[in-house]
């Protein structure tokens, strides 16, 4: 079964600072890849998703960005952080077209100030 | 436009009570509604999974049932235990050339009392 690993777990960042988390999955082929937000007390909010490498989507926009520079990594960035990026990002995959199961991974906390 | 509801919002209960929470739903085309659980700071892990064709799925103390019709589900929750608290997240599933992409309801928060 499919495992995922996102770091860091924990972030500090001031306003205007880069961000990249990282998420990498083991145990599954070609996953559909996704990041979503969860702010604090409210439901998550698909970001980005991937079908496969170098492919995008982008949900909402904002100030944040991903890539997928191989099959299983899968990152999200930014340039300039603001305080509204503050929250509970998780990474996501699903093992193919069809399936409709997405494993979570961790999370990482990240709190702008 | 695709909107998952759920209520209440918090709750809490003592410890070895039942409780019920409700989701309600939008989302067209419909694929499967899932129930996760999420503790605090983690990420969220399913509970149980229904499609159109399901009316009551269990796992352990937890019964969701669904109604396609009125577009409405539940999460029965058995004798709780201390370790039910957490976040419960009804998500309904529409399925497009991405994948699956889900809807998130926002979430109850279930406090469980010694």
């Amino acid at each position: 079964s499919q495992t995922i690993h996102q770091w860091p777990a924990t972030l500090v960042q001031p306003v205007g600072s880069p961000l990249s988390l990282e998420c990498t999955v083991e145990g599954t082929s070609n996953p559909n890849l996704y990041w979503y937000r969860q702010a604090a007390g409210r439901g998550l909010q698909l970001l980005f998703y991937s079908v496969g490498i170098g492919q995008i989507s982008s949900e909402v926009p904002q100030n944040l960005s991903a890539s997928r520079p191989q099959d299983r990594q899968f990152i999200l960035s930014s340039k300039k952080l603001l305080l509204s990026d503050s929250g509970f990002y998780l990474c996501a995959c699903s093992t193919g077209v069809g399936t409709d199961t997405q494993y979570f991974g961790p999370g990482t906390r990240l709190t702008v100030l | 436009k695709n909107q998952v509801e759920q209520s209440p919002q918090s709750l809490i209960i003592l410890e070895g009570k039942n409780c019920t929470l409700q989701c309600n739903y939008t989302v067209s085309p419909f694929s499967n509604l899932r129930w996760y659980k999420q503790d605090t700071g983690r990420g969220p892990v399913s509970l149980t999974i229904m499609t159109f064709s399901e009316n009551t799925k269990s796992n352990r103390r937890y019964t969701a049932t669904l109604d396609a019709d009125t577009k409405q589900s539940s999460l029965h929750i058995t004798a709780s235990q201390l370790s039910d608290s957490a976040s419960y997240i009804c998500v309904v599933s529409l399925i497009n050339n991405a994948g699956n992409m889900l809807t998130f309801g926002g979430g109850t928060r279930l406090m469980v009392k010694p």
